[in-house]
């Protein structure tokens, strides 16, 4: 079966500081990859998504993660954290040819000041 | 705008009170889905259409229906709610069949409680 593994449930950082999130996925194959972002009371944003290629690949808001297959992970670093990323993110994996998807369950990021 | 709309944003029912939450979006996708959000779950697929009359089981689709008779339309059926039903749902369409390729487009959610 599929899975999508967000290890840290919560993470504090300062303002300022660099990020990262990180995922872990269950698949044989390469798998589609993509991180959405929620504020809160809001839907899912796109960040970022990774299908082939280089596998540093650069989203908005400043956000970059990079693919690493031999480790089955799909990390999301930020260099500068702003208060207004602020929110849940969250990894989420398809499959060529295979039309369901699947989310890990989520990393809340709170900004100190 | 290109969007994707629910309705109702929120909603409170009774346990077997028949509810339909619907979903449209005016982009010309393909690919719909509808997925719960739920504490330390995360977002868990329950249906999703590749297209019009086309649709197929996520992971948990028990308790659910949808149908897909138009192209811009996916409703989501609770015959018969029950308080494990509770939680926060979001439909979401990508452009092509082969949605799970693509970015999907969410919907703003709606708050379901069953009491």
């Amino acid at each position: 079966a599929q899975s999508v593994t967000q290890p840290d449930i919560h993470i504090t950082v300062s303002e300022g500081a660099s990020l990262e999130l990180r995922c872990n996925y269950s698949y044989g194959a390469t798998p589609y990859l993509f991180w959405y972002v929620q504020s809160p009371g809001q839907g899912l944003q796109l960040l970022l998504k990774y299908f082939s290629g280089d596998t540093l690949v650069q989203g908005i808001k400043g956000f970059e993660a990079e693919f690493k297959r031999s480790q089955s992970s799909f990390n999301l670093r930020k260099p500068s954290v702003h208060w207004s990323d602020a929110a849940e993110y969250f990894c989420a994996v398809g499959r060529y040819n295979f039309n369901k998807f699947y989310f890990g369950s989520g990393t809340k990021l709170n900004v100190k000041p | 705008e290109a969007q994707v709309t629910q309705n109702p944003r929120y909603l409170i029912t009774v346990t077997g009170k028949k509810l339909t939450v619907t979903c449209s979006q005016n982009m010309n996708h393909e690919y719909m889905s509808w997925y719960r959000q739920d504490p330390g779950l995360g977002l868990r697929q329950i249906y999703y259409s590749m297209n019009v009359e086309v649709t197929d089981k996520g992971d948990v689709p028990e308790g659910y229906k949808v149908s897909r008779k138009e192209k811009r339309n996916f409703p989501l059926i609770l015959e018969s709610p029950s308080p494990n039903q509770t939680s926060l749902y979001f439909c979401a369409s990508s452009l092509s069949r082969t949605g799970t390729q693509e970015t999907q487009y969410f919907g703003p959610g709606t708050r379901l409680l069953v009491l």
